[in-house]
């Protein structure tokens, strides 16, 4: 089936710094969004994208859909405190497909 | 934040026993689904229902049965719960399907199959 693969799997960041991660996929798909889950709740939509080379910003976060419409990518910059969590991409391959999603990305605030 | 509750949202239970899991919304959205959440396997579509009692299998349905009598209310059952059914549970909604369609999530069920 399809699959996605995000990376990193996890990370540690430092108040102020920018974070990067991406999700890649096996097939092309119509659709990519980017979700953050904090412990002991469901994930929470950050951003949608639906257009191959669209770039979308939300605060600080800003997301694209790749140009090859097999990956896309999350940007977070000035990272704060409240940004850890586990953030996960999902895209879905056809208008009437499931949504697939990645294994997460843990941010966590360097010690 | 979209309003969609899941209860309980906690469970402990045996292995053998029945479970039944609910998702309540107040959106109105035709479509519900149901997920599961495991360590390294990230989310995993259980079933979904495109409208009332109108549902389908997702990736992992073995072991689950779903009702939906309600356009509100989605119901996930585990008929005889094992503990690889130990998991976290997510409810979510969309209003629609196409690709412009994005999904909400409830606050999920941590179930425990002892």
């Amino acid at each position: 089936g399809q699959q996605l693969n995000q990376s990193p799997q996890s990370m540690f960041i430092q108040e102020g710094e920018d974070v990067s991660m991406n999700c890649t996929s096996s097939s092309i798909f119509n659709t990519w969004l980017w979700y953050k889950q904090d412990p002991g709740e469901g994930p929470v939509l950050l951003i949608a994208l639906y257009k191959a080379g669209e770039l979308t910003s939300n605060g600080r976060l800003t997301a694209q859909f790749g140009i090859t419409r097999k990956d896309s990518f999350l940007n977070i910059s000035a990272s704060i405190p409240s940004d850890v969590g586990i953030y996960f991409c999902a895209g879905r391959a056809g208008g009437q497909g499931n949504l697939i999603f990645g294994k997460g990305t843990k941010l966590s605030v360097k010690p | 934040d979209a309003g969609i509750t899941q209860s309980p949202r906690h469970k402990v239970t045996e292995t053998g026993t029945p479970v039944t899991l609910r998702c309540h919304q107040t959106e109105n959205h035709r479509y519900m689904y149901w997920y599961r959440q495991d360590p390294g396997h990230g989310l995993r579509l259980i079933h979904y229902s495109y409208g009332v009692k109108d549902t389908d299998k997702g990736e992992v349905s073995d072991g689950y049965s779903v009702s939906r009598s309600k356009t509100e209310d989605f119901l996930l059952t585990l008929e005889s719960a094992t503990s690889s059914q130990t998991s976290v549970y997510f409810c979510a909604i969309s209003e629609a399907r196409q690709s412009t369609d994005t999904q909400y999530f409830g606050p999920g069920t941590r179930l425990t199959v002892l």
